[in-house]
Formats: structure tokens, sequence, C-alpha cells
């Protein structure tokens, strides 16, 4: 199932809340839904799992919804250590959103 | 504490194979499967494929899926994947990482694999 997510680049200000979108190329279980944090030099870090849980450890400020093809990841406010990609998964990964410093 | 420890960095010819590994540690190793993704320089993660001790075939990515063979070893909670016929395509940090029913939740430090002439 192709991951699609929107939009590649998302300029913001610490302090600022950040939408990232994921739509998956056809109905997905919520159950499957993840999203991963990258960092350079690091390796990816789970967030959200089932679409809406968060991983163990994982800020409250980090929130997932959605359904069907459709899912969002909302960080409320930003903050320095959140500048990074993100990813959506199902079983394959979408291309990635990275949140960058305005 | 749980952790997935992985090989250390190749340099392989092109048209080589290239054999990682990636040893789990802290958790019982049949519960989980593990999966392998990997991230080319400047482009994003690519899964590639994913084995367990308790599914007969492993599940393989279509764009790798004639050159790639994983497997386990539970007696040692060992990981492997093979990539064969490698190009410079292949250059790429490849991780490993625990994934029972899509979650991946704990990963490997990654292994960099670079093909060059």
């Amino acid at each position: 199932i192709v991951m699609t997510q929107a939009p590649a680049t998302l300029s913001l200000s610490p302090g600022e809340r950040a939408t990232l979108s994921c739509r998956a190329g056809q109905s997905i279980a919520s159950s499957q839904l993840s999203w991963y944090q990258k960092k350079p030099g690091q390796a990816p870090r789970l967030l959200i799992y089932a679409t809406s849980i968060r991983a163990a450890g994982i800020p409250a400020r980090f929130s997932g919804s959605g359904s069907g093809t459709d899912f969002t990841l909302t960080i409320s406010s930003l903050q320095p250590e959140d500048f990074a990609v993100y990813y959506c998964q199902q079983n394959f990964f979408g291309g990635g959103t990275r949140v960058e410093l305005k | 504490q749980v952790y997935l420890v992985q090989s250390g960095a190749e340099v392989k010819r092109p048209g080589a194979s290239v054999r990682l590994s990636c040893k789990a540690s802290g958790y019982t190793f049949p519960n989980s499967g593990v999966s392998w993704v990997r991230q080319a320089p400047g482009q994003g993660l690519e899964w590639l494929g994913w084995v367990s001790t308790f599914e007969h075939n492993p599940g393989y990515a279509p764009k790798v899926q004639d050159r790639i063979t994983l497997t386990t070893d539970t007696s040692t909670s060992t990981a492997y994947m093979e990539l064969r016929s490698l190009t410079s395509d292949d250059t790429a940090i490849y991780y490993c990482a625990r994934d029972l029913h899509f979650i991946r939740d704990l990963w490997g430090q990654g292994t960099m694999v670079t093909v060059s002439s």
C-alpha cells in the first residue's frame, strides 16, 4: 500500500503547531498506522502506533488521529528538539515530512 | 535492557553480496519479527522485508525480492539479511527493527553499506 505524506516540508517556529498529513492508497486498519521521527545520525524513533497511541516516553505534545485513508500527526507546540523528518508507515513508509526551523 | 546490535560497516564491489546481522538482547526473540529498512543518502526510509521465527515465509519488498534473503537463528537471537548483485543504488544505512504487527518499536544502530568500484 502506497503511503503519501504532505507537505514535503513545513517551516515553523518553536512554539507553533505542526500538522502533518499521511494518506494511504487504500483504506487501512487503524491498528496498522505508525509515525516515526528521524534525525541525522540516529535510528528512527517510534512516536505513535495504532494511529493514536503514543509510544513509551513520547511527550504528550505529539498526537495522532485519523481513519480509513487519511491520518494526521500533530505536534501541539514545537520544541527545538522536534525539528526532524517524520514518516508515516503502514508496511511501507511515506516519503516523509521535514519540519524545519523558520 | 532491550536492544538490537548490528554488525559493522561494509564496503563492497558492484555485483558482490553482503550479509548483515542483527542480534537481539533483553527480550524473547521468537515473540516478534524483524524488519529491515534502509536509508540511502538524501533519501527516505525504505522497507526491505520482514522475517520471523513463527512465519515460514518472509515478506519482501518487490523492489529487492529477487536479490534479498532474510533468515533468523533462534539459538543466538540473531537475524540476518543477505543482499546480492549489489549496485551503487544499494549504498545506504541499513537498519533492523523489532516488528510486531507493523509496529517497529526497537531499532538497531544501523550499518553503513557502501558499494563502490
